[in-house]
């Protein structure tokens, strides 16, 4: 089945700067990539997903990018705020499977 | 419209009990995934429905843990004699189909004593 490994498990920065997340993945089959935010004691909820035919997608501060040769992909969060504090997980799936797999998180910290 | 729903939102079970958690998905979502979340890691997956049909369940844990989704729409995740280890929290999510983003219910916290 699919692997998905995530790096790193604890990001702290300072407010303003850019925050990267790295996940990368096993199966070559995999061709849905979401990202989702979790806040403390709240559901996940997607905030950008890719699929398997683009290199990248931007929305507004946040952009994936993925390397399918190199199976990995990267959430960027660009001028970071105190409320992008959260978990964020990535996640991916084979269009067989459907189900996806999640990596093991990342708690962002964001200081004022 | 309402989003995924999962009752109850808290459980406190004793060791050996049964308990059953309940999940509303959004109306018309084909897909249903049950998953586990434990403290400060990702969700793990359970089981899949496609409509009524289980076709995956090769993520649950035991043959204590039975789901089903009888008429395409609620499902419910049984755990038979609970052990401490089933400690968690079951995340349920809905999509349109496959390769859909996930909607996530607020979950079930399931605390075995």
């Amino acid at each position: 089945g699919e692997n998905v490994e995530q790096h790193p498990s604890t990001l702290s920065v300072q407010e303003g700067d850019s925050a990267v997340i790295k996940c990368t993945y096993s199966d070559s089959a995999s061709n849905y990539f979401p990202w989702y935010k979790q806040e403390l004691g709240k559901r996940p909820q997607l905030i950008i997903d890719i699929r398997s035919n683009v290199g990248e997608k931007k929305d507004q501060r946040i952009a994936v990018t993925l390397n399918k040769t190199a199976k990995h992909f990267s959430l960027h969060i660009t001028e970071t705020q105190p409320e992008d504090s959260a978990v964020y997980f990535c996640a991916a799936s084979m269009g067989g499977s459907y189900i996806p797999t999640f990596g093991r998180g990342t708690s962002l910290i964001v200081h004022p | 419209g309402a989003g995924v729903s999962q009752s109850p939102r808290y459980k406190v079970a004793k060791r050996g009990q049964d308990v059953a958690l309940r999940c509303d998905p959004i109306s018309g979502h084909v897909s249903l995934f049950w998953y586990q979340q434990a403290l400060g890691q990702g969700p793990e997956f359970l089981t899949y429905f496609q409509n009524e049909a289980q076709l995956d369940k090769s993520g649950l844990p035991s043959d204590r843990f039975f789901a089903e989704r009888p008429e395409g729409s609620v499902s419910t995740l049984k755990i038979q004699r609970t052990q401490q280890e089933d400690s968690a929290v079951y995340l349920c999510a809905s999509s349109r189909g496959p390769n859909s983003p996930l909607h996530f219910g607020n979950g079930t916290r399931l605390t075995v004593t």
